[in-house]
């Protein structure tokens, strides 16, 4: 029963596709995020839902797009990729309250060729 | 904005050696902290975390941290590391009461056996 789970793991591309990645949580959370970790490891938040409402929109670029259908799903679809996008992509979830622990799932590593 | 530093990012050493992480975070209000780690192709996992009460946490694994309020630290321990604490190690800092969770750099750290 996996808390945080994301498709696909792995997602190879060419450059000016489009993709999806899905996330479902099956915690009950009301707070669901997407990190991008490039490949030196840095984390960096890109959005935050709560409740299906978007809450966090850091600087990226609007190619990328979340949709989250209800609270427990989040989706992020990517227009035109380009070799830049190429990283792990980390969808998480927290209760609500404010974050008190977020709790990650596996991760899907696009590449971008 | 809350930020998150980790130095020493490269972290080498033998088994049964210890291990102190730094992280320190600038943020003047009140916040909840975070240690989580990445074992190699693998997600984040929570390892622990500091709400409130007394400042040295313990977490899995034979970790614990200690909040220093006045440094605005909240170090990392293990007395003891084994081989299979190879991983990569992030701290993440979130105000109370908003739902961004900051994350450092990473400290990677790699124990030879």
């Amino acid at each position: 029963d996996t808390a945080v789970s994301q498709t696909p793991k792995y997602l190879v591309t060419q450059m000016g596709n489009d993709k999806s990645i899905k996330c479902e949580q099956n915690l009950g959370h009301d707070t669901m995020y997407w990190y991008k970790q490039d490949s030196k490891k840095f984390l960096k938040i890109m959005f935050s839902y709560n409740n299906k409402e978007l809450i966090i929109n850091e600087t990226v670029p609007n190619r990328f797009s979340p949709k989250s259908p209800d609270k427990a799903h989040l989706n992020l679809h990517i227009n035109s990729l380009e070799l830049g996008d190429s990283a792990v992509y980390f969808c998480a979830s927290s209760p609500p309250g404010g974050v008190t622990e977020a709790f990650f799932g596996q991760g899907t590593r696009l590449t971008v060729v | 904005a809350q930020s998150v530093s980790q130095h020493n990012h490269h972290v080498i050493l033998s088994e049964a050696a210890s291990l102190e992480l730094g992280c320190n975070y600038s943020y003047g209000g009140t916040v909840n902290l975070f240690w989580y780690v990445q074992y190699p192709g693998q997600h984040l996992q929570l390892l622990l975390k500091y709400f409130s009460g007394d400042p040295l946490v313990k977490g899995i694994k034979g970790f614990e941290a200690e909040f220093i309020k006045s440094k605005f630290s909240f170090n990392l321990r293990k007395p003891s590391v084994q081989w299979s604490d190879t991983a990569e190690y992030f701290c993440a800092v979130n105000a109370y009461g908003n739902n961004r969770l900051a994350f450092g750099k990473g400290n990677q750290v790699v124990v030879i056996p």
